[in-house]
């Protein structure tokens, strides 16, 4: 089955606790994106790459790194969490061969809800 | 400036009605798509349909309809007979560009979709 699969589900932290929340997807997409979802914010975008070795920011990249070392994997890292991490996060991929990628839409996770105490 | 407007923060509907939740957008390439997803209280991000900014015609998926009126720069989204099980979060969202630049799903902040007996 197609899809993009994310881990933990749930995961309840301690502020300044270095963790990573994974992310896997298994189309072969190109594209990979980082969100956060906040009530009355909608999602915002964190981080995002367009192939292996290559990723930017988005809109919310602050307290955040990601890698991208193979084609199928995007972590997303989180230093030293702080409680204004707490959110529900969101990987995604796209695929991004044949032109114009706003054609594709993404492909989103099951999403991991973070709690920073 | 919002490049993604939902105005509709919440709605009431009544079964079998239909719903109509707006979006408009706000863009200044030529080549652009719209999505619009769902979000039950599960968390999950569910696809529904999708219009190209060089399509022709409005897109329709079964009981969804995407309303495209592109000088208005809106693109409403159009639920016939709705059902309980629509009861949901609902997300507009625009991707831009033909590649190459920066990438991603803008989001507008939702509307929360409840339908009643």
């Amino acid at each position: 089955e197609a899809q993009v699969t994310q881990n933990p589900r749930y995961l309840i932290t301690v502020t300044g606790k270095k963790l990573t929340v994974t992310c896997s997807q298994n189309m072969n997409h190109e594209y990979m994106s980082w969100y956060r979802q906040d009530p009355g914010l909608g999602l915002r975008q964190i981080y995002y790459s367009m192939n292996v070795e290559v990723t930017d920011k988005g809109d919310v990249p602050e307290g955040y790194k990601v890698s991208r070392k193979e084609k199928r994997n995007f972590p997303l890292i989180l230093e030293s969490p702080s409680p204004n991490q707490t959110s529900l996060y969101f990987c995604a991929s796209s695929p991004g061969t044949g032109l114009p990628i706003s054609n594709y839409g993404y492909t989103f996770g099951s999403g991991t809800r973070l709690t920073v105490v | 400036a919002q490049k993604i407007t939902q105005t509709q923060p919440g709605m009431f509907v009544q079964e079998k009605e239909a719903v109509t939740l707006d979006c408009t957008y706000d863009t200044s390439d030529p080549s652009y798509g719209l999505f619009w997803y769902k979000q039950p209280s599960s968390g999950e991000m569910i696809f529904l349909i999708y219009q190209g900014s060089y399509d022709q015609q409005n897109a329709t998926e079964g009981r969804y309809s995407l309303n495209f009126q592109k000088a208005r720069k809106s693109a409403n989204l159009v639920i016939s007979a709705s059902q309980l099980g629509d009861s949901a979060m609902y997300f507009c969202a625009m991707r831009e560009g033909s590649g190459g630049g920066a990438d991603g799903l803008t989001f507008g902040k939702g509307t929360h979709l409840i339908i009643q007996p």
